[in-house]
């Protein structure tokens, strides 16, 4: 069965400084998509990123990009220039072509005024 | 509507007690996913549909956990006979179809307490 570790319980950040959460994960596939989520304290879970994983090029969504280490099983999401609407509960998911889906246990990310 | 709903957002229920847990997805979405999110934990998967079938019920937790889709409609996820061990926010999802790659649209969660 697929896993996920996020290692970074919690991680705080100054306001436009960029910060980085880690994510690795563990699967014997090929194909399989690789998410990012946040989760703010509304709760509504929020798609950030997305890495296919056939895609060498690493993911990138303005300030959001992702460093995606297929032969290392490692998949980075860095934030750059913090703003204060980034503090939430981040989750790093993996979901296989067959669409089991596995999310870690998520990394709280405060940002520093 | 516009986004994923879910119904009631919070309940409180007696051990021993059933709960029906309500989602509407995204008008079009043939793609619905159930999870279950215990206080300070990550995602846990609990079934997928795909239309009103469910090829993947593998993650639900017993047999007290049943779930049932109408077309590519409401979906309601029962638990029978509640535990304490089953307080949670239960997520529910959608998406386009069941392609890996389609993101999933979330709800705002039931949170559900049993006393």
């Amino acid at each position: 069965a697929q896993t996920v570790t996020q290692s970074q319980p919690e991680m705080s950040v100054q306001e436009a400084e960029t910060v980085t959460l880690s994510c690795t994960y563990d699967t014997s596939e090929s194909d399989y998509y690789l998410f990012w989520y946040k989760q703010p304290p509304s709760r509504q879970m929020i798609l950030v990123i997305r890495q296919e994983a056939y895609k060498q090029q690493n993911a990138t969504e303005n300030r959001f990009s992702v460093n995606f280490q297929k032969a290392a099983k490692s998949f980075s999401l860095k934030i750059s220039d913090s703003q204060l609407g980034d503090a939430a509960m981040y989750f790093c998911a993996y979901r296989s072509a067959s669409n089991d889906m596995r999310f870690g246990a998520g990394t709280r990310l405060t940002v520093k005024p | 509507g516009a986004g994923v709903s879910q119904s009631p957002s919070n309940k409180v229920t007696e051990k021993g007690k059933d709960v029906e847990l309500r989602c509407d997805p995204i008008s079009g979405h043939t793609a619905l996913y159930w999870y279950r999110q215990r206080l300070g934990q990550g995602l846990e998967f609990l079934i997928y549909f795909q239309g009103n079938s469910a090829p993947d019920k593998s993650g639900l937790p017993s047999d007290r956990f049943s779930a049932e889709r109408t077309g590519e409609s409401v979906s309601t996820l029962t638990i029978q006979r509640t535990q304490q061990e089953d307080s949670a926010v239960y997520l529910c999802a959608s998406s386009l179809g069941g392609r890996s790659r389609n993101e999933q649209f979330f709800g705002p969660g039931t949170r559900l307490t049993v006393l």
